[in-house]
C-alpha cells in the first residue's frame, strides 16, 4: 500500500524551512528519500532504517519513527535548488522493492 | 562512470502499435527496476530483476506489457499492443545490493511514451 505524503505542496522564500511527512499503515524496514526536479529522473537523497542508521545528503536530515511507521525530511536554509518533488519510498522486512508515495511539490522564491 | 542509460528517450507511436523500452544498468549493479511515472498514479513499480531474473512483476498491469532481462547489461520492456492509456514515463532504474535494506537506486533519464 502506497505511504501517504503531507503536505502535497508547500511554498517558501529561500532560507526557510520545511518539514515534508511520510506514513505508512504497513509496519517498515526502511525509509528512502527521492528529489525529482520537473523533467529529470528522481535522485536519491536519504535511506533511514529501522535501529536508526542512516544513510545520505549532508545538508539535509530526516527522522525515521518505527512505531508510528513515519518518517520526516528536514528542509532547513532552504536554497533555491531545493525546489522539486520530494518522494518517499517504504520497505517492509527484507523486500528489495520500494512503493513510493505521491509527492511533495517543493517550491523555493528567492 | 555512466549511469543507467535508456533508450529511446522519446517515443511516439500510435494505439496498436508495439513498443521496446531498453535499459542498459550500471556496471556491476544485480537489480534492476522498471518504473512508470504519470500524474494520476505517481511512480509506480511494474517489475524488478535480481541477477537477471525476474523476482516480482506484480505490477505489470496486464498481459500486453513484457520485461525480459536477457544478461547483466541490459534490459527491456515491451508493450502489445500499446493504447492511449500506456502514455507515461517509464524509468528504469538499478542497485547494488546492500546490507540488510535496500540501497540506493540509480535512475535512468526516462523515457517519455505518447500513444496517440
Amino acid at each position: 500500500q502506497q505511504p501517504v505524503q503531507s503536505p502535497q505542496a508547500v511554498i517558501l522564500r529561500e532560507g526557510e524551512d520545511a518539514v515534508i511527512n511520510c506514513s505508512s499503515s504497513k509496519a517498515l524496514y526502511s525509509v528512502h528519500w527521492y528529489r525529482q526536479k520537473h523533467g529529470e529522473a528522481p535522485v536519491f537523497l536519504m535511506i533511514l532504517l529501522k535501529g536508526g542508521e542512516q544513510k545520505g545528503h549532508e545538508k539535509i536530515s530526516a527522522s525515521f519513527n518505527e512505531k508510528k511507521q513515519q518518517s520526516s525530511l528536514y528542509l532547513t536554509a532552504s536554497q533555491l535548488s531545493y525546489s522539486g518533488t520530494y518522494f518517499c519510498g517504504t520497505a517492509a522486512g527484507s523486500a528489495r522493492q520500494l512503493t513510493f508515495g505521491s509527492g511533495t511539490q517543493l517550491t523555493v522564491l528567492p | 562512470d555512466a549511469g543507467v542509460i535508456q533508450s529511446p528517450r522519446h517515443e511516439v507511436t500510435e494505439m496498436g502499435q508495439e513498443v521496446t523500452l531498453r535499459c542498459k544498468p550500471i556496471s556491476g549493479h544485480d537489480y534492476l527496476f522498471w518504473y512508470r511515472q504519470t500524474m494520476m498514479r505517481g511512480l509506480e513499480l511494474l517489475i524488478y530483476f535480481n541477477n537477471n531474473v525476474p523476482i516480482d512483476d506484480s505490477g505489470m498491469p496486464e498481459d500486453r506489457f513484457s520485461a525480459k532481462m536477457p544478461n547483466a547489461s541490459f534490459s527491456t520492456l515491451k508493450i502489445q499492443p500499446s493504447e492511449p492509456r500506456d502514455s507515461a514515463v517509464y524509468f528504469c532504474a538499478s542497485s547494488l545490493t546492500g546490507g540488510r535494506a535496500p540501497n540506493e537506486q540509480f535512475f535512468g533519464p526516462g523515457t517519455r511514451l505518447t500513444v496517440l
